[in-house]
């Protein structure tokens, strides 16, 4: 059973628009939200993420925004860059369970193709 | 060096052979984990290490067995490997949790292990 599911396996968007990447949970135990970028022969790097208790969190070009009750998050990206091309994955961390180190479940990722 | 650092970046063996993984954190962390990333899966968590105990192992094959000698060195001993282990196994480091909330984890590039 996958928690945390992004149903996009890619995206292409034309450079200077906005791209959207959409995840989906299962477990209302989630209570922080990440997003992590990756390129080809490097590991995740992380973007940026958001708390349960807010619903919108901005970096830059970089939102993300919560939406609970549908158990939804979104990343948004204006404007894209081809330099944002790369797989973009969702991560959800449920620390009501108590645990200090912060356990992470992973969406499938998005590849983003953003075109010149 | 900086950052999380894996060796070797690429590993090619047989079934009957033993090889390790090794991970190094720069970053002053105490929590240190194994990912394994499946082709088109999500990243599956494999180990957790806080302040160098162990404390998740999920469901893991006793093929793989993880050591963490000190808080910035993390192995991954493998031994009578299948073919179906043949995946992108990343390392990933951060701070425990405090009362600031949760801390993100910082991965390595990540070990491409075909079994042959």
């Amino acid at each position: 059973d996958q928690q945390v599911k992004q149903n996009s396996p890619s995206l292409s968007v034309q450079e200077g628009r906005i791209s959207i990447l959409n995840c989906d949970y299962t477990n209302s135990m989630f209570d922080y939200f990440l997003w992590y970028k990756k390129y080809p022969a490097e590991g995740p790097t992380f973007l940026i993420s958001i708390s349960s208790i807010k619903d919108k969190n901005e970096d830059g070009r970089f939102t993300v925004f919560l939406n609970k009750s549908a158990k939804h998050l979104s990343l948004h990206i204006v404007p894209s860059q081809p330099g944002d091309s790369a797989v973009y994955f969702c991560a959800a961390s449920a620390n009501a369970g108590g645990t200090s180190y912060g356990k992470l479940t992973f969406g499938q990722g998005t590849i983003l193709t953003v075109h010149p | 060096e900086t950052g999380v650092t894996q060796t070797p970046r690429h590993l090619v063996m047989g079934m009957t052979n033993k090889k390790s993984l090794k991970c190094e954190q720069h970053l002053g962390h105490n929590a240190m984990y194994w990912y394994k990333q499946s082709a088109k899966k999500p990243l599956e968590l494999m180990f957790v290490y806080s302040l160098e105990e162990r404390v998740e192992n999920n469901s893991v094959p006793s093929r793989f067995s993880p050591e963490c000698p000190n808080s910035s060195h993390l192995f991954l001993h493998l031994h009578t490997l299948q073919p179906e282990d043949s995946a992108l196994y990343l390392c990933a480091s951060s701070l425990l949790m405090g009362l600031a909330g949760y801390n993100e984890q910082f991965f390595g590039p990540g070990t491409r292990l075909t079994v042959l």
